[in-house]
């Protein structure tokens, strides 16, 4: 059965102080690894997709690493606006279905 | 702006009483989604629709119909709530090319 679960369930950090979130995963035939963040009351907003191990994608303060059983996602620097829930997703079955893991709930204090 | 449109934000339901969730999409997507999130247990498959005309069943329809009006338009019913449908509900889609999913702004839904 495929699965996807991510650690730790909440992480608080002081500004500037650099960490990692991780996903494992579990898939028959990994076709893309997602990356969302998810502010209160708002829904999931797209970050990363990861195709293959090896793969990295940055975007600002965020670096996204895929290896064949789980990807990181790496906060360096953070500030109090990176703030949210992250959440990690893989494709299961046909017709573009994902699964996802519960998410890591991330505070940056000043 | 382009994206994924729900209605209503809130919404308050007795047990029983009936209700349909709305959600429009502009960005001529193929397929569709409907998804639940519930504290501690993320989002959860309810209905998807791979292309105008289709509809199948996620990871939890129990309780749940849906209709794929057009291509825009893909709504999800809940005939007689119960409180363990209280929950968010986020609609979902994706172009037929890939990519990621654009999703709506969610429904808060509680059944007391």
């Amino acid at each position: 059965e495929d699965q996807v679960t991510q650690s730790p369930e909440a992480l608080r950090l002081q500004e500037g102080e650099s960490s990692s979130l991780n996903c494992s995963y579990t898939v028959s035939g990994l076709r893309g690894l997602f990356w969302y963040r998810q502010d209160p009351g708002k829904g999931p907003e797209f970050l990363f997709t990861l195709y293959s191990a090896g793969e990295e994608k940055e975007k600002e303060r965020l670096k996204a690493t895929l290896t064949k059983k789980e990807s990181f996602l790496h906060i360096t620097a953070p500030k109090p606006e990176d703030s949210a829930t992250y959440l990690c997703a893989v494709f299961s079955g046909g017709y573009n279905k994902l699964i996802f893991g519960a998410g890591t709930r991330l505070a940056v204090h000043p | 702006n382009a994206g994924v449109t729900q209605t209503p934000k809130f919404q308050v339901l007795k047990t029983g009483q009936s209700m349909t969730l709305q959600c429009a999409q502009d960005m001529n997507h193929n397929s569709m989604y409907w998804y639940r999130q519930d504290p501690g247990m993320g989002l959860r498959l309810i209905y998807y629709s791979a292309s105008e005309g289709t509809t199948d069943k996620g990871e939890v329809p129990n309780g749940y119909n849906v209709s794929r009006l057009n291509k825009r338009e893909f709504s999800l019913r809940l005939e007689s709530a119960a409180p363990s449908q209280t929950s968010v509900y986020f609609c979902a889609s994706i172009a037929a090319s890939g990519g990621g999913y654009t999703f709506g702004s969610g429904t808060r839904l509680t059944v007391v």
